[in-house]
């Protein structure tokens, strides 16, 4: 079956524009999870959502950055004002249920580069 | 709060010899731990995971770890590594009681499988 997909792969943009992420989770898993992999900070996680519910936000990492999932399904990540420290490769994950001992299978991520 | 050590950022070892890749982990609480690895321009793809039980963990592609509480260690090893094992390495954790598995990785060890 299909995997986690996330659009666009690649996205430039400038600095103080507003982009948006999207991610496909795996068809029926309940738990979606949103990471940021950079240089500086390695993989850090964002937030997470089960169902359309995001219980906790204090990953996020300024209230430039806002996430929403509608429909149980298709997440989007969005970025107001992108800073260069924004630049990172954003990855997507779910899970079948809400559990810690659930796999979370990956998407590819989107490479996100602020100029 | 939990972190997570990887003690080496770059590995290089010979085809077919055996390899070791380093993780302890830092936390007050029962954690679950992962192993996941990170192909070129590809996203995360689970190895193996400790829950509970034996210490012993296999996982695919002939990976297997061993989760040692005394140490707070969960090391990764191999017998007999192939070029196509060329990849980065993360080591990750999420405590038992969260409810949802916020994974927090460290900072991968890249391995380098030279003929």
């Amino acid at each position: 079956g299909a995997g986690v997909s996330q659009s666009p792969s690649n996205k430039v943009t400038e600095k103080g524009k507003d982009v948006e992420l999207r991610c496909d989770p795996i068809s029926g898993h309940t738990a979606l999870y949103w990471y940021r992999q950079s240089l500086g900070q390695g993989l850090e996680f964002l937030i997470y959502f089960q169902g359309n519910s995001a219980p906790d936000k204090s990953g996020l990492p300024s209230d430039r950055f806002s996430a929403e999932r509608t429909g149980g399904s298709v997440s989007t990540l969005t970025i107001q004002r992108t800073q260069q420290e924004d630049s990172a490769v954003y990855l997507c994950a779910s899970s079948l249920d809400f559990s810690s001992t659930d796999t979370q299978y990956f998407g590819p991520g989107t490479r996100l580069t602020v100029l | 709060a939990q972190s997570v050590t990887q003690l080496d950022s770059q590995v290089p070892v010979f085809e077919e010899a055996p390899v070791e890749l380093r993780c302890n982990y830092s936390s007050s609480v029962s954690v679950y731990l992962f192993w996941y690895v990170q192909y070129p321009n590809q996203g995360l793809q689970l190895l193996l995971k400790y829950l509970s039980g034996s210490t012993l963990v296999k996982g695919i592609n002939g990976f297997e770890a061993e989760f040692n509480k005394s140490q707070t260690s969960f090391h990764l090893r191999k017998p007999s590594v192939h070029i196509s094992d060329t990849a980065e390495y993360f080591c990750a954790v999420t405590e038992r009681a969260f409810g949802a598995q916020k994974l927090v990785f460290g900072q991968g060890t890249r391995l380098t499988i030279n003929p």
